[in-house]
């Protein structure tokens, strides 16, 4: 089935590092990808996404590519800041209805990322 | 903005035990979701209602009823609660005829004791 895998953190950063966190994918059809944030004690928020190869998704200094042919939308972001500690959540929508996307998420475990000033 | 809105925020139950989660949006959404968030696990499917009237099982609806009394809401029902089920509930609302993207509520953190 489709399924998610991402880096394991969790993710120690000084302010102004660089970030990667690398986001593999496993699905039948063409999925939709995302990343979702949450902050301490907050829902899941989108912070990008992208729906057919080779889209580029970004936000917020973010940004992840899909890439068909190695199955990845890994998050980068050249200069990481304090406000930037959260849990990232790397997900696919999976096809079904409506002639693509059913809906349904599916999630990788998340990556905690601390940012030390 | 209400979005979609759950409640309770904290509920602490006994074993055995039921209760509902509540969920609502106002975005005129289609499509609602449960899911539970675990450490270690991300989060995972219990069910969904892809329009009102319909509902679905995800990856883990063992322990779980809901009911979507109407588009607007989407509720989750513990019969009997068992300390595995001590997570963070999460509802969700998307349309997927138009876009992929889901919101989510602010979570119900559940502990079973």
């Amino acid at each position: 089935g489709d399924s998610v895998t991402q880096m394991e953190g969790p993710v120690t950063l000084s302010e102004e590092a660089f970030l990667t966190i690398n986001c593999t994918y496993t699905a039948t059809g063409y999925p939709s990808l995302f990343w979702y944030v949450q902050y301490p004690g907050e829902g899941l928020q989108l912070l990008l996404k992208a729906t057919k190869a080779d889209d580029k998704g970004s936000n917020k200094g973010f940004e992840a590519t899909y890439r068909k042919e190695t199955t990845s939308f890994h998050l980068e972001k050249g200069s990481v800041q304090v406000s930037d500690s959260a849990v990232y959540f790397c997900a696919l929508s999976v096809s079904g209805n409506y002639g693509g996307s059913q809906g349904n998420l599916i999630f990788g475990k998340g990556t905690k990322l601390s940012v030390k000033p | 903005n209400a979005g979609v809105t759950q409640t309770p925020k904290f509920q602490v139950l006994k074993t055995g035990q039921s209760m509902t989660l509540q969920c609502a949006q106002d975005m005129n959404h289609n499509s609602m979701y449960w899911y539970r968030q675990d450490p270690g696990m991300g989060l995972r499917l219990i069910y969904y209602s892809a329009s009102e009237g319909t509902t679905d099982k995800g990856e883990v609806p063992n322990g779980y009823n809901v009911s979507r009394l109407n588009k607007r809401e989407f509720s989750l029902r513990l019969e009997s609660a068992a300390p595995s089920q001590t997570s963070v509930y999460f509802c969700a609302s998307s349309d997927p005829r138009t876009d992929t993207e889901a919101f989510f509520g602010q979570g119900t953190r559940l502990t079973v004791v």
